[in-house]
């Protein structure tokens, strides 16, 4: 079983901090992906990266930037916080097989 | 494109009692299709997956979901229903280019 670790797990911070949310595993894997999940639970894809170098767009359109300098992270950015970026923020990898392994998960608060 | 969708928002169900949760998707080939769980504040976590082959698949924690292509779905069931069970559960579709497109998912309750 892969390990993908993301921290913090509970974020509160005001408007106009620039923040970073870690994601790293464990076990090498080429893709990564990050996901918003709002609060009536829908998940939307905002960024993923096939390898080292490797970030694309997901399908909504985000403010926060993402980088992978290294395989094993993938830090995602809000240059400025606003009380919009408050969501649920998930890892994931892909594994093989189609399937995902998911991180516990940033819950940030904006006030 | 591709799409899933889950018609129940929330589904109450008694402890003792079977469940089933809908799942449709469209794509214009066989998918792969999986199921996550999850529980208040935590990720998600992989009950089952279908690729191919035997159209009954089972997973993990007694669950179980059928594939039928007729009606492009891809329910999710369980004989028996226990307390913690209660989660909300995400139905999913990979077309083969390593992106995940999840349903809205569908909220647990399990009343005693």
């Amino acid at each position: 079983e892969a390990d993908i670790y993301q921290t913090p797990r509970y974020l509160v911070i005001g408007t106009g901090k620039k923040i970073t949310l870690e994601c790293s595993q464990t076990m090498g894997h080429d893709k990564m992906y990050w996901y918003q999940q709002d609060p009536g639970m829908e998940l939307h894809l905002i960024h993923y990266s096939y390898g080292v170098n490797s970030t694309e767009k997901g399908d909504l359109s985000s403010e926060s930037t993402v980088s992978r300098i290294r395989t094993e992270h993938f830090p995602l950015t809000l240059e400025s916080a606003r009380p919009s970026h408050t969501s649920q923020y998930l890892c994931a990898i892909s594994t093989g097989g189609g399937g995902y392994t998911f991180g516990s998960g940033t819950r940030l608060t904006v006030v | 494109a591709q799409s899933v969708t889950q018609p129940d928002i929330h589904i109450t169900v008694s402890e003792g009692a079977s469940l089933e949760l809908r799942c449709n998707y469209s794509y214009g080939a066989t998918p792969y299709l999986f199921w996550y769980v999850q529980s208040p504040g935590q990720g998600l976590q992989l009950l089952l997956k279908y690729f191919s082959g035997d159209t009954l698949v089972q997973g993990i924690k007694g669950f179980e979901a059928e594939f039928k292509r007729s009606q492009s779905s891809f329910n999710l069931r369980k004989p028996s229903v226990h307390w913690s069970d209660a989660a909300e559960y995400f139905c999913a579709l990979n077309t083969g280019f390593q992106k995940l497109v999840f349903g809205t998912g569908t909220r647990l309750l399990v009343s005693p």
